[in-house]
């Protein structure tokens, strides 16, 4: 069974500080996509990043950096010098490869709090 | 970029009555669309999947019978939440995929209140 677990629930930095939110993932699969989204208080998702199984390449896109761990199953998402609109909820979530179904499997999404 | 447009964005019924939800790709031709609902703080789940022209396919412990959904043109898919009850209050969120897509683009959701 395909499983998406975001362990950390709720994290609060201070802005201009870095952090990172976690995602571990369960699949049979060989071949998957893996995604990370924002979610704002206006409720819409946000996609930030699609990432296939094949390519454990690191990515950065401005302040934004995630790192790929095929061996621990992990997809994890690192936002450097955080703003205060960088607060919102984060899913990662997965789906299988085969005919690129898009059903995606989220996490419980982790909430984060940047202060000013 | 592929746009998805949902309406409306927020409605409130009275209990008994049915409200229908509304997922259009404004861009590209959706071969399929997929329904999630969300309870508050809670992570997305699927409901459903539908394909053009196809009969609906629900995840497991949704009811069909109450969460009506019809993909009966290319560019549109509806979800319609009969004899709502106060705990069908939650949002609920579409996505659709084109041919060839290798993913499904969301629209901005709706958030739903029985009352």
């Amino acid at each position: 069974a395909q499983k998406v677990t975001q362990a950390q629930t709720e994290i609060s930095v201070v802005e201009k500080e870095d952090v990172t939110l976690d995602c571990v993932y369960e699949t049979r699969d060989t071949t998957y996509y893996l995604f990370w989204y924002k979610q704002p208080p206006s409720g819409e998702l946000v996609f930030l990043i699609r990432r296939n199984s094949f390519d454990e390449q690191n990515e950065i896109s401005g302040r934004y950096s995630w790192n790929f761990q095929k061996s621990t199953s992990s997809f994890n998402f690192t936002i450097t010098a955080s703003q205060v609109v960088d607060s919102a909820v984060y899913f990662c979530a997965l789906s299988d490869y085969s005919g690129n179904t898009g059903k995606l499997i989220f996490g419980q999404g982790t909430t984060l709090q940047v202060k000013p | 970029g592929a746009v998805v447009s949902q309406h409306p964005s927020r409605v409130i019924c009275k209990s008994g009555t049915s409200v229908k939800i509304e997922c259009r790709s404004l861009d590209f031709q959706a071969t399929t669309m997929f329904w999630y609902r969300q309870f508050p703080k809670q992570s997305l789940m699927l409901m459903a999947t539908s394909n053009e022209g196809s009969k609906a396919t629900y995840e497991q412990g949704v009811e069909k019978d109450k969460f009506l959904i019809n993909h009966a043109s290319l560019t549109l898919s509806t979800l319609t939440v009969t004899s709502a009850h106060p705990e069908d209050s939650s949002f609920y969120i579409c996505s659709a995929r084109g041919v060839g897509n290798t993913e499904a683009f969301f629209g901005q959701g709706t958030r739903l209140t029985v009352v």
